[in-house]
């Protein structure tokens, strides 16, 4: 069965470092999503990417995000300035066409910033 | 607003037991819906969606009742390894999914 696929499983960084979470989507999927979960908390959407672009995105996406889909494969979140509250898993996701078709979820990335 | 609530629980319940869940959502605009189960530390997986003529898998049933905004799961016969944190998921719009905070469930011996 085809997957979602990320990398690094385990990512540390220093406080106000750069990060690039990278993603590889199920390959005919066209819907693509961030979310992240802070350990003991909800999974919160972070983002949603279609056409080559961003379709929606929650009020945590702020200019310390973006989203890219450089090739016809991968999908990666950057974090510009991490902070310590940045620490979470981050977990991308894809879909297929249809209303009723359903997220299907990468391992996460757990990202610490120290 | 684009929220899905949930019981947070803990629901302890002995091996066998029969256990609903309830997810109320507060956009009527809501279009799609979802079960998924999430283990400690590991990522969302789907259990089932949720059709509005209610459907079935095996000891799992889901429904939606749009006229009170809630979907239910109902799980038959529990067993020890259905022990897990369940997660309502409806869609808004054409691309934004959130995730209820989770209902945790622990099946007992």
């Amino acid at each position: 069965e085809p997957e979602v696929t990320q990398t690094p499983s385990h990512q540390v960084t220093q406080m106000g470092q750069e990060v690039i979470l990278r993603c590889v989507p199920i390959s005919n999927h066209l819907y693509f999503y961030w979310y992240r979960q802070i350990l003991g908390q909800k999974v919160e959407f972070l983002v949603s990417f279609y056409n080559n672009e961003i379709s929606e995105k929650s009020e945590i996406f702020d200019d310390q995000f973006s989203v890219e889909r450089p090739d016809g494969s991968n999908f990666t979140l950057k974090i510009r300035s991490t902070k310590l509250e940045d620490s979470a898993m981050y977990f991308c996701a894809s879909r297929g066409e249809g209303a009723n078709s359903p997220l299907h979820f990468g391992n996460g990335t757990r990202l610490t910033v120290t | 607003r684009k929220e899905v609530e949930q019981d947070p629980g803990p629901f302890n319940v002995p091996e066998g037991a029969t256990v609903a869940f309830n997810c109320t959502y507060s956009n009527s605009a809501s279009q799609s819906f979802f079960w998924y189960r999430q283990d400690c530390r590991k990522e969302p997986k789907l259990l089932m969606s949720v059709y509005s003529s209610g459907n079935e898998d095996g000891r799992f049933t889901a429904q939606l009742n749009r006229a009170s905004q809630y979907i239910s799961l109902l799980i038959r016969d529990s067993k020890l390894s259905d022990s897990a944190t369940y997660l309502c998921v409806g869609r808004y719009n054409n691309n934004d999914m959130r995730f209820g905070a989770g209902t945790r469930l622990t099946v007992k011996p």
